[in-house]
Parts: structure tokens; sequence; C-alpha cells
């Protein structure tokens, strides 16, 4: 597809369980972007992955999230031992820099809603 | 205070309304903003962008920011039904895309 591709669409998932969610960038882009969104919060960065850079994971909340990148191209985003509190839609983008505009362009996945019973 | 902040809404017009959305910003050092439009189930679209402060149109929709105030403004003229949706501000210091911070959104619904 043309588009960034997010996987599983929907998960529900017991308190205390492992979450594996993936991220399909758009071919070609080497940036990519985990964000959490929350009901009535703004888009809360988690980690950045650019080429073959250490990724920057400045926004992870806590230790039970991680996230890799194979082979500069698919992510997945793990939460380890999930807590209610992690229910929210996790969000990828990916951008290429536009520099005509001197800016990152990014395009976003649909998202994968979590739910933490 | 949080740093960028959005009225959540909703907000319900009729069609063919002007619309307004604004966002307030405390950090100063902001010079890149940016409006995403979200549809329900979907990513965030970006919708458009401007540098610094002025305005900026492209067909309905006019960006304006005003850095003396940290205010900025999306406005949708003529609204459609199509218009409805959740519509994100977001805004950095650099143009470098893990830096940029959003608002929490407005709901927008354009009544028919």
């Amino acid at each position: 597809g043309a588009g960034v591709s997010q996987s599983p669409s929907n998960k529900v998932t017991e308190k205390g369980k492992d979450v594996e969610l993936r991220c399909d960038p758009i071919s070609g882009h080497t940036a990519l972007y985990w964000y959490r969104q929350s009901l009535g919060q703004g888009l809360e960065f988690l980690i950045y992955f650019q080429g073959n850079s250490a990724p920057d994971k400045s926004g992870l909340p806590s230790d039970r999230f991680s996230a890799e990148r194979t082979g500069g191209s698919v992510s997945t985003l793990t939460i380890q031992r999930t807590q209610q509190e992690d229910s929210a839609v996790y969000l990828c983008a990916s951008s290429f820099r536009a520099d005509h505009l001197g800016m990152d362009i990014q395009y976003f996945g649909a998202g994968t809603r979590l739910s933490v019973l | 205070q949080k740093e960028v902040e959005q009225d959540p809404g909703p907000l319900s017009v009729p069609e063919g309304a002007i619309v307004s959305l604004n966002c307030t910003y405390s950090n100063s050092a902001f010079q890149y903003f940016m409006w995403y439009r979200q549809y329900s189930r979907k990513g965030p679209e970006l919708l458009m962008y401007t540098y610094s402060s002025g305005n900026k149109e492209d067909g309905r929709f006019t960006a304006q920011v005003d850095k003396s105030s940290k205010y900025i403004s999306l406005f949708i003229r003529d609204s459609q039904p199509s218009d409805s949706a959740t519509y994100l501000c977001a805004m950095s210091a650099n143009n470098y895309g893990q830096n940029f911070v959003f608002g929490p959104g407005t709901r927008l619904s354009v009544l028919p």
C-alpha cells in the first residue's frame, strides 16, 4: 500500500500481559515516529527513529515500553506488563524531509486502539 | 500549564458557516506551526503549515499566526459536512518532526 500501515487496528488485552504493535512505514521514508493519543490529550511523542542513528527514546513513559526498527523499515512497539493507563490509540508516522519547505512532512497510520482490561 | 492549549469542543456549525479554530501556546521559541485534520478512526493528515507570523491561505482554509500573542488560528470558509473532523494544531521551535508539540484537538461538526 501507499500509506503507513499499522496492525492490529484494535487490541484488547488483560492487565499484566505483553503486547506488540506493528508499523509499516511508507517506502523510502527514513524517519519513523511512535505517538500515543489519549482522549482529550494531544499526541504524546514516544520514540523516533532516523536511518541508522540511535533512536530518540526520550518520550517513552516507562521501561515497560520499548521499540525497535528492523532493517530501517518495519517497527514494533512493545508494551510489557500492560496497565489500564496504557489504554490509548498508538499512532505511527513516517516522514520525508521536504527541502523546499524546510521541514519534515509526517504521514500517519490509522493507529492501533489498545484497551487494557 | 500545557505547552499547547486548544478548546476540545465539540464545535457544531451549520453548513456554509465560517469556522474559527484556535490554539494558544506558552513557548516563545516556537516558529513552525501546523494544522492537522483527523477523521474518526484515522490518523492525522497535514492540512497547512506556516513559518513565523502572518497569514497563509489555501482554498477555503486560512492559517494565521500571531507570535506576539502566542495565538494561532485556522479559518474555514464555506464549511462543508466533509470538514467534520478533529483539528489538531502542532508547533515546534525547529522543523524536525520529533520536536513537534501537538494540541489535544478540537472536534468540529458541520451540520447539513
